[in-house]
């Protein structure tokens, strides 16, 4: 069965600089939704889309931005990078407004140097 | 927001034991509660979830329990084997396509 793909697998990026993630949700899941984990921490909720607009909005700082295009797929743009932004990076994806069972993708693991 | 609180934060056991893992969250109105297992490098792969209108579900050697009026609720792994030996998450959500508060998970070895 298709699962959620993320890409790039890894990333690596220097202070300041800007990065960019995406998400391609499991054919046919119309909610797409981004976490943030450290390491050793659980999955941080950061911000979600629903049939292209966003939904909730959680811990993501102001420097983070994402959108949800016409396909589903999402991307997460990250500018100003801090060393503090290493972390692993997951998008889930869950179908219908009315169920809320999220799949995760392998993430994405961002390195700032 | 909702919190959520998992224990142990790490636990061992022998295969073929039972292993049990527990939550509390704090927001009554919360009323999906999955739980996920993350191996070393990957994402979290969901397990088994309950929703608040039942107080037990089982799928073979995993089961879940809830209970409403204590705001808890638990994992259970029976016959465990090497293969089970991961994080272990749970986490609580107060509705649909609404965004998951995670405990802090719990690692899980289970020794041959």
């Amino acid at each position: 069965a298709a699962g959620v793909i993320q890409s790039p697998r890894h990333l690596i990026k220097e202070k300041r600089e800007t990065a960019t993630l995406k998400c391609y949700p499991i054919p046919r899941h119309d909610t797409v939704y981004w976490y943030q984990q450290g390491p050793g921490q659980d999955p941080q909720f950061l911000i979600s889309f629903y049939e292209k607009m966003q939904s909730d909005k959680g811990s993501i700082p102001d420097r983070f931005s994402a959108q949800q295009f016409s396909d589903y797929h999402s991307e997460l743009n990250m500018s100003s990078l801090e060393l503090g932004d290493s972390a692993l990076y997951f998008c889930a994806s869950s179908r219908g407004h009315s169920k809320n069972i999220q799949y995760f993708g392998a993430g994405t693991r961002l390195s700032v140097l | 927001g909702e919190n959520v609180e998992q224990h142990p934060s790490t636990l061992s056991v022998q295969e073929g034991d039972s292993a049990v893992i527990k939550c509390t969250y704090s927001d009554s109105a919360s009323n999906y509660f999955p739980w996920y297992k993350q191996e070393l490098g990957k994402g979290p792969q969901l397990i088994i979830d309950i929703r608040s209108n039942v107080g037990e579900k089982k799928d073979q050697r995993i089961a879940v329990t809830l209970n409403k009026t204590a705001k808890h609720f638990s994992l259970h792994i029976t016959e465990t084997q090497p293969e089970d030996s991961a994080v272990y998450f749970c986490a609580a959500s107060m509705g649909s396509a609404r965004q998951l508060t995670f405990g802090s998970g719990t690692q899980l070895t289970v020794l041959p």
